[in-house]
């Protein structure tokens, strides 16, 4: 099974700065057929069902606001909330969906400072 | 895109078991693949299985295995999970999903059923 570990477990960033998650899988999740990392992340606040924040690592998903972003490749990724707002406080995951088992990170909680 | 709305929370006892549905609207259900992940207090989210759009074809994690079936009706444009042999640890919020690509990211979501699990 692929492993997905996130770091850091918790952050408190204040309104407006920027908030960095970073995610590493146990193997790489890089395709070399079409270079594509098969990753993706979701933002999971209380009493509702995640929300897709971006496939293929860095493909945001419609509706996402543009202060999210996605980067990595390989084995290591980030998550990257250029200003943090109020409504960003949640648990953000990673999931790879490079093989089967799919696996999650253990989640990382961004609250406000 | 579908919408996907679940059943209700459900309270079982240890050795029981457990089926819930998620019900989909909003474009041809037979073109997608359906999932099922759910997240137990303190645990991290954790994939449970699909359904194969089409021929209904399923996979499961090996960590449910012998314990949980997907089953759909097209008809119905419903999925269903059964989980038997419930555990205290069950206890945990089941989702349904499916994603709009083909590919196993998840952009359409159940609302989440609650299954609690308890002697």
């Amino acid at each position: 099974d692929i492993v997905m570990t996130q770091s850091p477990d918790s952050l408190a960033v204040s309104l407006g700065e920027r908030a960095t998650i970073n995610c590493k899988s146990s193997q790489s999740v890089l395709s070399r057929s079409n270079n594509n990392n098969y990753l993706a992340w979701y933002q999971h606040k209380p009493g509702q069902p995640p929300n897709l924040l971006f496939y293929w690592a860095s493909t945001r998903a419609s509706g996402v606001p543009d202060r999210f972003s996605g980067s990595g490749s390989g084995t290591d990724f980030t998550l990257t909330i250029s200003s943090l707002q109020a409504e960003d406080v949640a648990v953000y995951y990673c999931q790879q969906y490079y093989t089967t088992p799919l696996t999650f990170g253990g989640g990382t909680k961004v609250e406000i400072k | 895109q579908l919408h996907l709305e679940q059943s209700g929370a459900e309270v079982k006892k240890p050795g029981a078991s457990v089926k819930v549905s998620c019900k989909a609207s909003g474009d041809t259900f037979s073109s997608y693949a359906m999932y099922w992940v759910r997240l137990a207090p303190g645990q991290r989210l954790e994939w449970m299985g699909w359904s194969n759009a089409g021929n209904g074809n399923t996979k499961y994690s090996q960590d449910f295995q012998g314990r949980v079936t997907i089953t759909r009706d097209t008809y119905a444009s419903t999925v269903f999970m059964d989980l038997t042999g419930l555990r205290v640890e069950d206890t945990a919020v089941y989702y349904c999903a499916s994603g709009s690509s083909g590919f196993p990211w998840f952009d359409s979501w159940g609302q989440g059923t609650l299954v609690t699990v308890s002697s």
